[in-house]
C-alpha cells in the first residue's frame, strides 16, 4: 500500500526566508503527488500536483516541488515566506482504484510557523 | 475554482443523538464525494469514498453502521453520525472529486463535532 512520510512536524521559519518542506513516498507504480495547505479550522487547499512531465511543478502563491523518483521525494519549496504561509502543510499520494475519482494517502503534516 | 461547501461548520450536541453533514460541490458535478476524519494534530484518514448512486466504501475499522453516507447526486453527498459519543468528536472534512487523474479533488472547510 501506498504511504507519504513528512519527517518534519514542525518548522520555524523568519518572514522573507526560504523554505523546504520534505516528502518522501512509497508507492508501487508512478505516484501522483500532491501538496495541500490547511489554515486552522478550515479545509485544505491544493498548491500543487504532480502527474507526470516537467519533475519541477509550479503552483499557487509562489509554492513549487520537484519530483525526484531516485530519492521517492515531492519536497515543497518556497524562496521567500510570508507570514500568511504559517498553515499547516500536507503531502499526498493519489492511488486510482479504477472506479471513479482517485483517493488520497496523506502524510501527516508539517506545521509551519513563520517569524515576522 | 470549484466550490465545496460543507455544512454545518460546527456542532455541539448531546451523547446519542445523530448528525447530519452535508457536502455540496456548487459548480461542478463530482463524480466521487470522500469523507475523511482529522484527529487534532495529525493527518486526515480516509472513512469512506462514495460514488453517485452506489453504496460508499468504507476503510477498514470503520463502522458503516455508526457512519451513514448517502451520495444521492452529483451534487450532494450526507454524512450521518448515529447515535454519537463524546469519542466520536473530531473534525470531519469531505471532498469531491470528478472522474480522470487531472480532475484534483476540491475540499469543504470542515465540520468540528463536538459531543458532550
Amino acid at each position: 500500500a501506498q504511504s507519504v512520510t513528512q519527517p518534519d512536524i514542525h518548522i520555524t521559519v523568519s518572514e522573507g526566508a526560504s523554505l523546504e518542506l520534505r516528502c518522501n513516498y512509497s508507492y508501487g507504480a508512478t505516484p501522483y503527488l500532491f501538496w495541500y495547505v490547511q489554515s486552522p479550522g478550515q479545509g485544505l487547499q491544493l498548491l500543487l500536483k504532480y502527474f507526470s512531465g516537467d519533475t519541477l511543478v509550479q503552483g499557487i502563491k509562489g509554492f513549487e516541488a520537484e519530483f525526484k523518483r531516485s530519492q521517492s521525494s515531492f519536497n515543497l519549496r518556497k524562496p521567500s515566506v510570508h507570514w500568511s504561509d504559517a498553515a499547516e502543510y500536507f503531502c499526498a499520494v493519489g492511488d486510482y482504484p479504477g472506479a471513479g475519482s482517485y483517493q488520497l494517502t496523506f502524510g501527516k503534516g508539517t506545521k509551519l510557523s513563520v517569524i515576522p | 475554482g470549484a466550490v465545496v461547501s460543507q455544512h454545518p461548520s460546527r456542532v455541539i450536541c448531546k451523547s446519542g443523538t445523530s448528525v447530519k453533514i452535508e457536502c455540496r460541490s456548487l459548480d461542478f458535478q463530482a463524480t466521487t464525494m470522500f469523507w475523511y476524519r482529522q484527529f487534532p494534530k495529525q493527518s486526515l484518514m480516509l472513512m469512506a469514498t462514495s460514488n453517485e448512486g452506489s453504496k460508499a466504501t468504507y476503510e477498514q475499522g470503520v463502522e458503516k453502521d455508526k457512519f451513514l453516507i448517502n451520495h444521492a447526486s452529483l451534487t450532494l453527498s450526507t454524512l450521518t453520525v448515529t447515535s454519537a459519543h463524546p469519542e466520536d468528536s473530531s473534525f470531519y472534512i469531505c471532498s469531491a472529486g470528478k472522474q480522470g487523474w487531472d480532475q484534483p479533488q476540491h475540499f469543504g472547510d470542515g465540520t468540528r463535532l463536538s459531543i458532550l
